[in-house]
């Protein structure tokens, strides 16, 4: 069944650890998303893909990175949690291969929900 | 640039009346307009999107959107609320010029009462 997935739902770590929140879709899509949602509940958009070796950096600025080394598959690593990094990061892709030009919708994963004492 | 202004932190409905969502959005040029729910814990689902033509957009779970390029404005709505409804509504935009980037609205919480 074509679904995004992200794993963990939830972690709670310490501070200073290094995390990596998994991203994985099989929508057959090339365009992908990472946005965090603060306590207001406001989507930033932090960073996207346009495809495989592609990563820009999104409207707000995070000490986050991401990689795509794989067009189904959109990790996203902090190397050293904080506390300031508590939030729910949200998945999304978009846009079937060659197909759609901007005006497909995204699809969104369940979310993980970051806390870092 | 792109952006998106829904004016309502929260809107009250009993079960059962019209429920209205507002948004207006801003652009250079001609948008592409999507509505967004998200239930508690869970990502956001896709309810419904303006592309071009019939100016009256109908999605899922009975709801529906009416694009007004005069007012620039896109309001969700839907005759009949159920207590189910209950939930944080998105409404976002994206330029037709723009890359894939969306730009969302600050959210709109709708608690609909039995």
């Amino acid at each position: 069944e074509a679904d995004i997935y992200q794993t963990p739902r939830y972690l709670v770590i310490g501070t200073g650890k290094k995390i990596t929140l998994e991203c994985s879709q099989t929508m057959g899509h090339d365009k992908m998303y990472w946005y965090q949602q603060d306590p207001g509940m406001e989507l930033h958009l932090i960073h996207y893909s346009y495809g495989v070796n592609s990563t820009e950096k999104g409207d707000l600025s995070s000490e986050s990175t991401v990689s795509r080394i794989r067009t189904e598959h959109f990790p996203l690593t902090l190397e050293s949690a904080r506390p300031s990094h508590t939030s729910q990061y949200l998945c999304a892709s978009s846009d079937p291969l060659q197909t759609g030009y901007g005006r497909n919708e995204q699809f969104f994963g369940p979310g993980t929900r970051l806390t870092v004492l | 640039a792109q952006s998106v202004a829904q004016p309502e932190d929260q809107v009250n409905v009993a079960e059962g009346n019209p429920l209205t969502v507002k948004c207006t959005y801003s652009v250079s040029g001609n948008p592409y307009l999507f509505w967004y729910v998200q239930y508690p814990n869970r990502g956001l689902q896709f309810l419904l999107k303006y592309i071009t033509g019939d100016n009256l957009v109908k999605g899922s779970y009975g709801f529906e959107a009416e694009f007004n390029k005069s007012q620039t404005s896109f309001h969700l709505k839907k005759p009949s609320a159920l207590v189910s409804d209950s939930a944080l509504y998105f409404c976002a935009v994206r330029e037709r010029s723009n890359d894939y980037k969306l730009s969302f609205g600050a959210g709109t919480t709708v608690t609909v009462r039995a």
